[in-house]
């Protein structure tokens, strides 16, 4: 069971703006910043967000985060078909001096 | 670019030991702080630990359920990260991965992952 709760599934149509959330505590989410990565099937993880809201280079605008107290969220604004992936957000957790992720949440591109 | 690329997954007996290898360019290696996430097969993502550069102490942390059997190491003449694993258990069984860290904590570029098996 992880530290971190993610919904397992979502989904939305092209163009859509959809949000994953990430629920945490107060030793991790709410001290310390969220990141969120994205994998493809049969890929590696690839950073998409750190430090909360900062994109890599590369990565689109339409990719954004957010903090909210003990939660972060993605937003995925201007949904496209190969946004289908896997999600993971990822927290640094001062009690288990260690990262944490979430679960995971598997985004469907209807 | 970075570049890491690992090596030296294999199938191994419960109670046995592997040294996995990560070779790395494309940055310089001697600054860099460094980590390794396994995936057990269709699961989610879980962090092992990382490693300091040298000038920072080398110092290493772990995830509670590998501390005390899993050690990592890193070369910097070789450019090479290293993952040894004792004591191997079937919940051990994942696609390892190598990987850079960002703010000297999260994983920020990857390796293409290694599968080890431990199994009877």
């Amino acid at each position: 069971q992880s530290v971190l709760t993610q919904t397992p599934s979502a989904s939305g149509t092209p163009g859509q703006r959809v949000i994953l959330s990430c629920s945490g505590g107060r030793s991790n989410i709410g001290r310390n910043t969220v990141n969120w990565y994205q994998q493809l099937p049969g890929t590696a993880p690839k950073l998409l967000i750190h430090t909360t809201d900062q994109r890599p280079s590369g990565v689109p605008d339409r990719f954004s985060g957010s903090k909210s107290g003990t939660s972060g969220s993605l937003v995925i604004s201007g949904l496209q078909s190969e946004d289908e992936a896997d999600y993971y957000c990822a927290a640094w957790d001062d009690s288990l001096n260690g990262v944490i992720f979430g679960g995971g949440t598997k985004l469907t591109v209807l | 670019e970075v570049h890491l690329v690992e090596s030296g997954g294999a199938l191994v007996k419960p109670g046995g030991s592997l040294r996995l290898s990560c070779a790395a360019s494309g940055f310089v290696f001697t600054e860099a702080w460094m980590s390794w996430v396994r995936q057990p097969p269709g699961k989610g993502l879980e962090w092992v630990g990382r490693i300091k550069r040298e000038s920072h102490g080398g110092t290493t942390d772990y995830a509670a359920a590998v501390k005390g059997r899993f050690t990592i190491s890193r070369d910097d003449s070789a450019n090479t990260l290293y993952l040894q694993l004792d004591n191997l258990k079937p919940e051990d069984t994942a696609v390892y991965y190598c990987t850079s860290l960002v703010a000297l904590r999260f994983p920020a570029s990857w390796g293409q992952g290694t599968l080890v098996t431990v199994s009877s």
